[in-house]
């Protein structure tokens, strides 16, 4: 399978703490990209990084790529209720032209 | 609000009804795309429009058509589904088509089955 896959499935963690979650990958990729979900809603772009990249920031999110692990880190800073959701990563295969999505990282944050 | 719609939001059908999902994107993208989406199952893309043409097809059944006027429209055509469709059909645009544009998702349209 060319999907990624997330670790961990759930991740429950008190406000204000941090959150990581982990995405992998068997094939080689030009980019990969991580995405919300809030309960029954669409999903919402994060932040993209590139194959040459090795570190992103937007805000209180940092991502990190590991070519050589093929894996992805997506980092939640100081964690608010409003932060509740799934969290999936995408990626761009080299060759394909479509993004295939993992099954995604449901993260609580209890106030 | 990401500049795409879905219309209807929540939609309960019989096996043997006729129903069309409609997505309308407010972006200018030149691709759009529908997914469905199955509890504890990974996004699953279904069609693939480049403007307006269909580059893709993920193995869909047949009782699933799409349809692309235009470049901001695009429809799911339903017929004689099965319980195992009831799902969140989600769609979505981008700028181009192509792994290295970001998606812009509408909300989705909770569908069941019965």
């Amino acid at each position: 399978s060319q999907q990624g896959e997330e670790d961990p499935q759930a991740l429950s963690i008190q406000e204000g703490e941090n959150a990581t979650m982990n995405c992998s990958y068997k094939t080689s990729i030009n980019n990969l990209q991580w995405y919300r979900q809030n309960s029954g809603r669409g999903l919402v772009h994060l932040i993209l990084i590139r194959s040459n990249e090795r570190e992103k920031h937007s805000g209180r999110l940092r991502v990190t790529l590991d070519t050589s692990k093929k894996s992805s880190s997506l980092l939640i800073t100081a964690s608010r209720a409003a932060d509740t959701a799934s969290y999936f990563c995408a990626t761009g295969f080299q060759g394909a032209q479509k993004l295939v999505f993992g099954q995604g990282t449901r993260l609580t944050i209890n106030p | 609000e990401t500049g795409v719609t879905q219309t209807p939001r929540h939609l309960v059908m019989g096996m043997t009804n006729k129903k069309s999902l409609k997505c309308e994107q407010h972006l200018g993208h030149n691709a759009m795309y529908w997914y469905k989406q199955s509890a504890k199952k990974p996004l699953e893309l279904m069609f693939v429009y480049s403007l307006e043409e269909r580059v893709e097809n993920n193995s869909v059944p047949s009782r699933f058509s799409p349809e692309c006027p235009n470049s901001s429209h695009l429809f799911l055509h339903l017929h004689t589904l099965q319980p195992e469709d009831s799902a969140l059909y989600l769609c979505a645009s981008s700028l181009r088509q192509g792994a290295y544009n970001e998606q812009f998702f509408g909300p989705g349209t909770r569908l069941t089955v019965l």
